[in-house]
């Protein structure tokens, strides 16, 4: 079966510093796998994705996240943390073996402290 | 580009009334769609999926049901409400790798 973890509940991170949230997957086959941002009252943005390729994937708003598959982690990460980045972040996988349905972490809550 | 619809974006209905959400999806044909609802602001409950038209999977027993009449519309709906209905529901579609989602509906049960 496939799960995701996110191991913080909330993450805080001073303005101007780089922050990570963390992500680990099971899966049987191979993982696709996202992120994605939901600000308050708002739906789900997609952030980034890792399909194949390159380990290191870059997304919107300057994030990037890296495929570990010997630690099955997808962490999500940016250089320089803003204020505005304080949302709800959701990691999601997707086993293609498993049919159509995506499988998502239960959110990690940032915030930007200026 | 591919645009998703919900409406309406919030809704207040007493317990046991009946409930009706809508998805339409423009700009693609045979997506895959998804309903979802998220308490207290946090985890998604995946709650039904469509593949295409009049095919619906249930993945949680529940008071609520789903149809799916066209290729690109989605229906929630409920014949009497229970207060834990209470929730953001969010309609999704997928395409071969990424999913999409609406803007979300906010239902108070009162």
């Amino acid at each position: 079966a496939q799960s995701v973890a996110q191991p913080e509940d909330q993450v805080n991170v001073a303005e101007g510093n780089p922050l990570t949230v963390k992500c680990t997957y099971s899966v049987s086959g191979n993982p696709y796998l996202f992120w994605y941002v939901q600000y308050p009252n708002r739906g789900l943005q997609f952030l980034l994705k890792y399909i194949t390729g390159d380990n290191l994937v870059k997304g919107s708003y300057g994030f990037e996240a890296e495929f570990n598959k010997s630690q099955t982690s997808f962490h999500l990460k940016k250089p320089s943390a803003l204020v505005s980045d304080s949302a709800l972040y959701f990691c999601a996988v997707r086993d293609l073996n498993y049919g159509q349905n995506f499988v998502f972490g239960p959110g990690t809550r940032l915030s930007v402290l200026p | 580009s591919q645009t998703i619809h919900q409406w309406p974006a919030t809704l207040v209905q007493p317990v046991g009334s009946p409930l009706s959400l809508e998805c339409t999806v423009e700009g693609t044909s045979n997506p895959n769609l998804y309903w979802y609802r998220q308490a207290a602001g946090r985890g998604l409950q995946l709650l039904f999926y469509s593949v295409g038209i009049g095919q619906i999977s249930s993945e949680v027993p529940q008071n609520l049901s789903a149809s799916r009449p066209q290729d690109r519309q989605f229906i929630l709906s409920s014949k009497k409400l229970l207060l834990s209905d209470s929730g953001f529901y969010l309609c999704a579609w997928s395409d071969a790798y990424e999913q999409y989602f609406g803007p979300g509906t906010r239902l108070t049960v009162t």
